[in-house]
């Protein structure tokens, strides 16, 4: 299994909701990433995981809450969300967050989250 | 300032023709540049990726050259499809760069056209 598998796919929710984004990936990666992307542009690093404890908080507003339950995957919750948060989020992972080439870092399909 | 540049920001090409598009890096220290596709609505795939004592890399019609000194990278792509149509981004990673590893590039939207 060479994947990252994201969902749900496409999600529709309104500024009340509280709903969760799913990742997972069974490669033995032990660093995990949640990234953000607008349309035409490239994506944005949100949260880092490594070996299931979170390692960068990329100054994201507390609406939205990762968790790691395990190695092997990674969720993103969302609540009271604005329309400006539409976008396409990404979670990705690698073998280590550091280190040379090759460490296989595989981006998830993403999941197409609009605010109404 | 750890950066990424690509250039044409878009393009357009005829079904069959070949293109190349262009990275530009001040990354430092060097540790590897890969190139992903990207389709409007979905993730990133990996096409390439190159350490610094590579100079090209291929995968099927996809070939990139990486120049070390100059801080430049090229994506060629060969006899070009309806499906080569997307965003090409270059993503440079620098050595012991602690949790964020990846630098991108703003990417380049290529679109083939029969």
């Amino acid at each position: 299994d060479t994947e990252v598998t994201q969902t749900p796919k496409h999600l529709v929710m309104g500024m009340t909701n509280k709903k969760s984004l799913k990742c997972e990936q069974h490669m033995g990666h032990r660093a995990m990433y949640w990234y953000k992307q607008k349309a035409k542009k490239p994506p944005e690093l949100m949260f880092v995981y490594s070996y299931e404890k979170l390692s960068i908080n990329e100054s994201v507003p507390s609406r939205f809450s990762p968790e790691c339950p395990n190695s092997s995957l990674l969720n993103l919750h969302l609540h009271a969300l604005q329309p400006e948060d539409s976008a396409l989020y990404l979670c990705a992972s690698s073998r280590s967050v550091s280190g040379p080439a090759n460490y296989g870092y595989t981006f998830g399909s993403g999941t197409r989250l609009t605010v109404v | 300032k750890n950066q990424v540049e690509q250039s044409p920001q878009s393009l357009i090409i005829l079904e069959g023709k070949n293109c190349t598009l262009q990275c530009n890096y001040t990354v430092s220290p060097f540790s590897n540049l890969r190139w992903y596709k990207q389709d409007t609505g979905r993730g990133p795939v990996s096409l390439t990726i190159m350490t610094f004592s590579e100079n090209t890399k291929s995968n099927g019609r996809y070939t990139a050259t990486l120049d070390a000194d100059t801080k430049q990278s090229s994506l060629h792509i060969t006899a070009s499809q309806l499906s080569d149509s997307a965003s090409y981004i270059c993503v440079v990673s620098a050595v012991n760069s602690g949790n964020t590893p990846l630098v991108f590039g703003k990417g380049t939207r290529l679109s083939v056209i029969a």
